[in-house]
């Protein structure tokens, strides 16, 4: 099956500080996903992506799809303490909204 | 708007017993999803149903059923739970096609099988 390689796995920054966490797949995959999820809640979707070499941004948030369509960026500028918690990327290899693949997620913590 | 909820949020029950996990949402939506939450394992999907009567398994679909009998519910049951069912499931719903098909979440049920 599709595996997704998200990394890093944890991050400790400081307030202030940019992010960048990445995702890298086996296969090709048609949409890139970002979202959030903060302790007890469900994911939130933060950005969506659709075409390859697509950058798309979310006030601070920053994605892009990459140009193989096998990867994927987020970045945050200038973190504040409500970015903490866990990203994840997910992707779709298919048309349709049949299931996603998820990365293993990136767990954010932030230093005041 | 409700969007999408999940009931019981929480849940203790024995190995052995029949469980069935809600999920109802309001925005019409064609597909739900059912998605299990481990350490380790990130989200992995169980079920998805891309309308009312139609359903396809998933990555981890063993030990779980589903159905879809109206368009806003997606009920999951755990026909004889087992302790390796210990996890957080996460119901999420989305529209189909093009720039539509992101997928929405719910507030997720925690399980726990003793």
């Amino acid at each position: 099956g599709q595996q997704l390689n998200q990394s890093p796995q944890s991050m400790f920054i400081q307030e202030g500080e940019d992010v960048s966490m990445n995702c890298t797949s086996s296969s090709i995959f048609n949409t890139w996903l970002w979202y959030k999820q903060d302790p007890g809640e469900g994911p939130v979707l933060l950005i969506a992506l659709y075409k390859a070499g697509e950058l798309t941004s979310n006030g601070r948030l920053t994605a892009q799809f990459g140009i193989t369509r096998k990867d994927s960026f987020l970045n945050i500028s200038a973190s504040i303490p409500s970015d903490v918690g866990i990203y994840f990327c997910a992707g779709r290899t298919g048309g349709g909204a049949d299931g996603l693949t998820f990365g293993k997620g990136t767990h954010l913590i932030i230093q005041p | 708007d409700a969007g999408i909820t999940q009931s019981p949020r929480y849940k203790i029950t024995e190995t052995g017993r029949q469980v069935t996990l809600m999920c109802h949402q309001t925005w019409s939506h064609s597909y739900m999803f059912w998605y299990r939450q481990d350490l380790g394992h990130g989200l992995r999907l169980i079920y998805y149903s891309a309308a009312a009567d139609i359903t396809d398994k998933g990555e981890v679909p063993d030990g779980y059923v589903v159905s879809r009998s109206k368009t806003e519910n997606f009920p999951l049951t755990l026909e004889s739970a087992t302790r390796s069912q210990t996890s957080v499931y996460f119901c999420a719903s989305g529209k189909a096609g093009g720039r539509a098909d992101t997928q929405y979440f719910g507030p997720g049920t925690r399980l726990t099988v003793l």
